[in-house]
This record gives structure tokens, C-alpha cells and sequence, in this order.
């Protein structure tokens, strides 16, 4: 059965600190990873990954994708008190999975 | 530009009762849609998946059905809802031109479900 794990489950930082969040996956037929970012509603989407070591920048997010570890990490720099949502990670093998998600929480 | 509606935002049903959530996506033609629900601490489940009118896979066996009655409009049902059934409906969709599951995908505003 398909996989994605995501972790920390959960973490807290304050205001300017850097956030690093991990996703590692085991599918059958690998296409892409996703990143979300999820507020109160519905997840909005961030990053699609194809190729390995090639990292995604969007302002202070990053993401890159490792298909020899099958992982992902995706990095916050100078949080801010906005960046506080659930972030998703999702594969798609023909399908789309989604691991349980990382709650971060910015302190001011 | 596309936009995805949900209705209702929130709902408040008794166990027993029926269900009705819909979905509906405009400023595109031909979506593949999908229904997820999502738990409280819990990812994305994957519930229903459509690729056109009258087309639809089911992905767990449960309760709930869903309906594809137009192009652009995707309906979840309940005849009878059980407490387990509570939790955070999400609509979404995309691009279905090569009709497989795939690529990314735009979520709606979602329905929160409390089953009293």
C-alpha cells in the first residue's frame, strides 16, 4: 500500500526562525510531489516536484525533492506569524496521496 | 479563471439524517473532480473521483455516495449519516485533459460536517 509520512507532526517556532519539514514517500509508480499549505480552509498549492535535486523557491519557501532517500524537504526561512498552517505533502503515482501533515505555529 | 464553489461552509447534522454537499467549478470544461474528507490530525482521504458525466469511483467503501449529474457539478450523499462520517468535506479539481488522476489539484473552501 502507498505511503507518505510526514514529519514532525506538529512543531512551534517563533518569529524569524527557520523551519525545515520533512515528507518521505514509498509508491509504486512515482510522478511528482506536492506541497500545500493549509490555513483555515482549503489547502492551497505551493510546489510540484518532478526531478531530483532540483530545488523550487517561491519568496522564503523552498522545496526539494530526493528520489534515491524518497523524501522531500520543505524549508520556511525568517518565519513569520502567516507561515502558521498545516503544510501537506501529496505523491503522485496515478494518484494522489497525502501524507497527515505538519501543524507549524509562529510566535510573534 | 477558474473557481471552485462549495456549499454549505458548515453543517450540522443528527446521525440518521441525509447528506447533500455540492461542488461545483467554474471558467473550465471537462474536470476531473474529486471528494475528500479530512479528520481531525489526519491527511487527505480520497473518496470519490470523477473523470466526466455519470462517471464515478468509489475509493473506500462507506456510506456516502457521490453524483456527477452535469460537466462542471459533483455532488456528495448520505441516505443516513453515522457519527464517524463527521469531519472536513474538500471538493477539488483539475485539468481533465488526459483524464487520469494526476497533476495538480485546486481545492474548494471545503464544508465542516458535525454529526450529533
Amino acid at each position: 500500500e502507498d505511503k507518505v509520512v510526514q514529519s514532525p507532526l506538529s512543531l512551534v517556532v517563533h518569529e524569524g526562525d527557520t523551519v525545515t519539514l520533512n515528507c518521505s514517500y514509498e509508491v509504486t509508480n512515482f510522478r511528482s510531489l506536492l506541497w500545500y499549505k493549509q490555513e483555515k480552509k482549503a489547502p492551497t498549492f505551493l510546489f510540484m516536484l518532478t526531478s531530483s535535486g532540483i530545488e523550487k523557491k517561491s519568496g522564503r519557501l523552498s522545496s526539494i525533492l530526493d528520489k534515491k532517500e524518497l523524501s522531500s524537504i520543505l524549508n520556511i526561512t525568517a518565519t513569520q506569524t502567516g507561515d502558521s498552517a498545516i503544510y501537506l505533502c501529496a505523491v503522485d503515482d496515478y494518484k494522489l496521496s497525502f501524507g497527515a501533515g505538519t501543524t507549524v505555529t509562529v510566535r510573534a | 479563471s477558474q473557481t471552485i464553489h462549495q456549499w454549505p461552509a458548515t453543517l450540522v447534522q443528527p446521525v440518521g439524517s441525509p447528506l447533500s454537499l455540492e461542488c461545483t467549478v467554474e471558467g473550465t470544461s471537462n474536470p476531473n473532480l474529486y471528494w475528500y474528507r479530512q479528520a481531525a490530525g489526519r491527511g487527505l482521504q480520497l473518496l470519490f473521483y470523477s473523470v466526466g458525466i455519470g462517471q464515478i469511483s468509489s475509493e473506500v467503501p462507506q456510506n456516502l455516495s457521490a453524483s456527477r449529474p452535469q460537466d462542471r457539478q459533483f455532488i456528495l450523499s448520505s441516505k443516513k449519516l453515522l457519527l464517524s462520517d463527521s469531519g472536513f468535506y474538500l471538493c477539488a479539481w483539475n485539468p481533465g485533459l488526459t483524464k487520469t488522476r494526476t497533476d495538480t489539484q485546486y481545492f474548494g473552501p471545503g464544508t465542516r460536517l458535525t454529526v450529533l
